[in-house]
């Protein structure tokens, strides 16, 4: 298992709603990225944190945002919830050195009713 | 045209036998190309990566990669039931901060 815990693990939701997701980061990781992955399909890139700000987004609307925190943990919020939301949110973190190399927590399960 | 794209499979093999995963990209600038095992459930798991033409091993793992063609694959020998999972290939674009990942190819080891 890698170093990164995401909380809470499940969580139920209804349309139009708000929800925070935390992540905290494998140690001497610097760099946390959050990802969207529906049943069935790849991980999509939410966008990643890197020194406390945004440092690149995937097409995801202005409603999902984020913050990094000194300690290089990470929440991501979305806001007015949508049924389509509901899905698996992964983070993962990395070195800024090796950004390549990604480790992911096990995810929040988020169900949208 | 999707970044990445995988058979979803399902691939069933014999235990001991070669599975053989593939994957293609559409964007020439990739530059970095990674493969992920996911158990149902759980989250995926980096088992592989590779950067250069060729092939390069790892234990029972192989990947290939050949830019040309755009086409990268994973071979995994001597097949073990604790195989089964998805296997998810990754592209690194430019070494940016972006992974495009495909949908998985689920693979199943038959004991």
């Amino acid at each position: 298992e890698t170093g990164v815990t995401q909380s809470p693990t499940h969580l139920i939701k209804t349309r139009g709603q708000q929800v925070t997701l935390r992540c905290s980061s494998q140690s001497g990781h610097n760099t946390v990225s959050w990802y969207q992955q529906a049943l069935g399909q790849g991980p999509q890139f939410i966008f990643q944190y890197y020194r406390e700000e945004e440092n690149g987004r995937g097409n995801f609307p202005p409603r999902f945002s984020g913050l990094q925190f000194p300690n290089y943990s990470s929440e991501l919020n979305v806001n007015a919830l949508e049924l389509d939301d509901s899905a698996l949110y992964l983070c993962a973190s990395s070195r800024s050195s090796e950004n390549e190399k990604l480790f992911f927590g096990s995810g929040t399960q988020l169900s949208v009713l | 045209q999707k970044e990445v794209e995988q058979n979803s499979g399902p691939l069933s093999v014999p235990e001991g036998a070669i599975a053989s995963l593939n994957c293609t990209y559409s964007d020439r600038g990739s530059q970095s190309f990674f493969w992920y095992r996911q158990y149902s459930g759980k989250s995926p798991e980096l088992i592989m990566f590779i950067y250069s033409n060729g092939d390069k091993e790892d234990g029972r793992f192989t990947a290939q990669l050949n830019k040309a063609s755009q086409y990268v694959s994973l071979l995994i020998r001597d097949s073990q039931p604790s195989d089964s999972a998805t296997y998810l290939c990754a592209v690194n674009i430019l070494s940016g901060n972006q992974f495009y990942f495909g949908t998985g190819t689920s693979l199943t080891v038959i004991p």
